[in-house]
């Protein structure tokens, strides 16, 4: 069966501009969670979605959001992007919510703010 | 894209010797720990998990140790393989009820011919 998919692969964007990146999970899998991955911070929790709604977020400002679809696709926005948001972002979908479910990730976007 | 980058820890291991990639958690309360393998270029990897009821579980090849004693988690991997160099991610999750993962900093592992 198909991967987590994430697109795009690469972006490249402007301080302060905003930017969508697309998650899709795998096929029956109702949970989808996004990371941040730098190398100075690590893999670090953004948020999490189930079931369309949003079930735990870490600890980012408001400019990050996401949102989650009926068929399980999530997306995430970025607004007002700052040279410091450059990272691999990446999606992990489950098959439901709560402790001890596997988590499957994608290959991640690469975003660069110049 | 790279894992992660300048200052992780690396461990580097003969091929076909064993390699011991520890982890310290954080909350006492995780009760559910999985290891992860990024390779250059790709998403972190499911390679082994553990219950807090546990303190050993072996896969194919690898192991995990726990010991919540003293909030470690330790990885195994049996006669080491050049496919065996990447990235290794230790998580912990809470016992809060939401899906929510906690990464450790990640070790490198490096296999030598």
């Amino acid at each position: 069966k198909a991967g987590v998919t994430q697109t795009p692969r690469y972006l490249i964007k402007t301080r302060g501009q905003q930017v969508t990146l697309s998650c899709s999970p795998i096929s029956g899998h109702r949970s989808v969670s996004w990371y941040q991955q730098t190398p100075g911070q690590g893999l670090q929790f953004l948020f999490e979605y189930f079931s369309e709604t949003q079930r735990n977020k870490g600890n980012f400002p408001g400019r990050f959001s996401g949102r989650q679809f009926s068929n399980s696709r999530s997306e995430m926005n970025v607004s007002t992007l700052e040279l410091g948001d450059s990272a691999l972002y990446l999606c992990a979908s489950s098959l439901t919510i709560g402790t001890g479910v596997e988590a499957f990730f994608g290959q991640g976007t690469r975003l660069t703010v110049v | 894209g790279e894992s992660v980058g300048l200052h992780l820890p690396t461990l580097s291991v003969q091929e076909g010797d064993n390699s011991i990639i520890n982890c310290a958690y954080s909350n006492s309360a995780s009760d559910y720990f999985i290891w992860y393998k990024q390779e250059s270029g790709k998403g972190p990897q499911f390679i082994i998990d553990i219950r807090s009821n546990m303190d050993k579980r072996q896969g194919q090849r690898v192991t995990v140790l726990l010991n919540k004693t003293v909030k470690h988690l330790s990885l195994q991997i049996a006669a080491t393989q050049p496919g065996d160099s990447a990235v290794y991610f230790c998580a912990e999750s809470p016992t809060s009820g939401t899906y929510k993962y906690i990464f450790g900093t990640g070790t490198r592992l490096k296999v030598l011919a």
